[in-house]
């Protein structure tokens, strides 16, 4: 069974710019999770998607945002990039449960220069 | 804003030492999971927790939920190098949302 796959693995971009994020999910899972890591934060829940819906968001400005696709792919995009925005963007894709597993993927590090 | 925080933030043992490592909230949660992250790698899931008082024993690791559901501990019995990683505590707020601890770096020496 294929796991989570995220691409690109590293990118780098300039204050400024847009970066948007893949994330393909487990195949039957229909919810996927996006969160940060950086050292200084942990982990940050981003948003959760559920068939095509946003479920639930987390605590962080408009300019990110994501989306689902109707084969549970989902996209994350970050706009007008900020040197804060230097992270490791994970995806975690599940059953959908309240109380499920999920299945992280090995993550976009994304640098902002 | 829940917050999840773990204690110690970093950890270096022996082999064959035991261990514990807290994870502490002011709020209630609905589930709590414990994961172990390695270096390029996204976390993988060790155990779930869900009623309070709850006790589960995965191989050498031992896994407590409190009582009221607001903290959380994992006990590792004679560490081995296998076990170096970072550990993570998320607690579900039964909204399809988690909320990660702040993280405990274990380096265990052979």
């Amino acid at each position: 069974k294929a796991g989570v796959t995220q691409t690109p693995r590293y990118l780098i971009k300039t204050r400024g710019q847009q970066v948007t994020l893949s994330c393909s999910p487990i195949s039957g899972h229909r919810s996927v999770s996006w969160y940060q890591q950086t050292p200084g934060q942990g982990l940050q829940f981003l948003f959760e998607y559920f068939s095509e819906t946003q479920r639930n968001k987390g605590n962080f400005p408009g300019r990110f945002s994501g989306r689902q696709f109707s084969n549970s792919r989902s996209e994350m995009n970050v706009s007008t990039l900020e040197l804060g925005d230097s992270a490791l963007y994970l995806c975690a894709s599940s059953l959908g449960q309240t109380t499920g597993e999920l299945f992280f993927g090995e993550g976009s590090r994304l640098t902002v220069l | 804003t829940q917050l999840l925080e773990q204690s110690p933030q970093f950890l270096s043992i022996q082999e064959g030492e035991n261990l514990t490592v807290y994870c502490n909230s002011s709020s209630v949660f609905s589930s709590l999971q414990w994961y172990r992250q390695e270096p390029g790698e996204g976390p993988v899931l060790l155990v779930t927790v869900v009623t309070g008082g709850e006790v589960k024993k995965l191989k050498r690791l031992t896994f407590q939920f409190g009582d009221a559901r607001k903290d959380s501990s994992l006990h590792i019995t004679a560490a081995q190098p296998g076990d170096t990683g970072l550990y993570l505590c998320a607690g579900g707020e039964g909204t399809y949302k988690y909320i990660f601890g702040t993280g405990t770096r274990l380096k265990v020496l052979a």
